[in-house]
């Protein structure tokens, strides 16, 4: 059973165009997170949600809207998609239990290359 | 803020040896964890080891074992009897010990690339 699954798994778009990635955990899990990873393999957090509500937003442009319909669910839109969007997104989920929190999970990453 | 520093781009071991990577990071915090990711081919991001900084025993993971040195901010991986499948990037990470739900984000070094002699 895959925890925390992303679809799609590549995606090639043109320049301008809107497109969509989804995640879902099966973990049970609260919290959830999308993470960047760029051409030289550097990761960095972009967003998390806490029982559907927005916690973090790292400098993120406008153009990347997270919505989190449910815990288990947490979908990325991005508009008007530019080169520079060009990169693997991982989705990851974690639970979050006062002191101690457990690990990430992430899924296995959507790569997308937009021409 | 919290930085990762990983300063080995790239480390080869032959098969059955014992490797270890080196990891660095800055936090005014005394509270964290800390963590080694392992990145394979298929881009599969895999728990490795995690180590909590108020424990003083090294965490160990079967083959994968840490030495963690707190005042010197210090979190190296050893690998040991190396195997083909230990080939992938390997990211080391930091968390803050916060219980503001959501608020845990990990911040990554750079990654190192292992790559296994046969």
């Amino acid at each position: 059973d895959t925890a925390v699954s992303q679809t799609p798994k590549y995606l090639v778009t043109q320049m301008g165009n809107d497109k969509s990635i989804k995640c879902e955990q099966n973990l049970g899990h609260d919290t959830m997170y999308w993470y960047k990873q760029d051409s030289k393999k550097f990761l960095k957090i972009m967003f998390s949600y806490n029982n559907k509500e927005l916690i973090i937003n790292e400098t993120v442009p406008n153009r990347f809207s997270p919505k989190s319909p449910d815990k288990a669910h947490l979908n990325l839109h991005i508009n008007s998609l530019e080169l520079g969007d060009s990169a693997v997104y991982f989705c990851a989920s974690s639970q979050e239990a006062g002191p101690y929190n457990s690990p990430l999970h992430f899924g296995n990453g959507t790569r997308l290359t937009v021409t | 803020a919290q930085t990762v520093t990983q300063s080995q781009p790239e480390m080869s071991v032959q098969e059955a040896e014992t490797v270890t990577l080196s990891c660095t990071y800055d936090t005014s915090e005394s509270d964290y964890y800390l963590f080694w990711y392992k990145q394979p081919p298929s881009r599969q991001m895999i728990l490795v080891i995690r180590q909590e900084a108020y424990k003083q025993q090294n965490a160990t993971e079967n083959r994968f074992s840490v030495n963690f040195q707190k005042a010197a901010k210090s979190f190296s991986l050893k690998i040991s009897d190396s195997q083909l499948g230990d080939a992938a990037m390997y990211f080391c990470a930091y968390r803050p010990y916060i219980s503001n739900f959501g608020n845990e984000k990990l911040t990554f070094g750079t990654g190192t690339r292992l790559t296994i002699i046969p």
